[in-house]
């Protein structure tokens, strides 16, 4: 159980063109997920938190104009990376809580984007 | 506001030889904690989780960890380890229920035949 799936896993695209990553809980209902970068050899970086319904809470320092965030079932997060850069290439990575769970997150698989 | 610190970025050890990795956190109260492991180019999978109770926890893979209130740790240790063990391992908190998760810097591990 708790399964999280992360689609696409990779994705390659060119500089100015803009990337959906889908977050799917596969055997629950998902109240909150998470959006996190990751750097090579680093830790993760929370980008923002999303409830089912409602508006994104992003964390500072991240453009919320250009990661796009939505929760519209319990099961579906989205994000867009709009006008991707280079600079935005990164491993991105989601988790999903429910209400039954409590605290915990569990994680999807991730996705590598690379900006050409 | 909490913060979690694993001291070792690297450890090495020879496959069969026990492990300790170690966790420190800082947390007005007792937080929930949490170990999690993440293999190259993967997402992280829950190794095990401190809510509350026995102190001594099992989790997955044949790892346990340790609450430890006094020391602030939560040490995560497994008696044997395998080479499929190699990855990275993460030790994370959260203040409450609805709250945020922290994570330490990752600990990458190492197992030498």
């Amino acid at each position: 159980g708790a399964v999280v799936s992360q689609h696409p896993s990779w994705v390659i695209c060119k500089s100015g063109t803009s990337v959906k990553i889908e977050c799917r809980s596969l055997d629950f209902q998902a109240t909150t997920m998470f959006w996190y970068r990751q750097f090579p050899k680093q830790s993760l970086m929370l980008m923002a938190t999303s409830n089912e319904g409602s508006k994104a809470t992003y964390e500072q320092g991240v453009e919320k104009d250009k990661f796009l965030i939505n929760h519209a079932s319990l099961t579906l997060s989205t994000l867009t990376v709009t006008s991707a850069h280079p600079e935005d290439s990164s491993f991105y990575i989601c988790s999903a809580r429910s209400q039954l769970a409590g605290a915990t997150q569990y994680f999807g698989p991730g996705t590598r984007l690379l900006v050409l | 506001a909490q913060s979690v610190t694993q001291p070792d970025i690297h450890i090495t050890v020879s496959e069969g030889a026990s492990l300790e990795l170690r966790c420190n956190y800082s947390y007005g109260a007792t937080p929930y904690l949490f170990w999690y492991v993440q293999s190259p180019g993967q997402g992280l999978q829950l190794l095990l989780k401190y809510f509350s109770g026995d102190t001594l926890v099992q989790g997955i893979k044949g790892f346990e960890a340790e609450f430890k209130r006094s020391q602030s740790s939560f040490n995560l240790r497994k008696p044997s380890v395998h080479w499929s063990d190699a990855a990275e391992y993460f030790c994370a908190v959260v203040g409450t229920s609805y709250g945020k998760l922290t994570f330490g810097q990752g600990t990458i591990l190492t197992v030498h035949p």
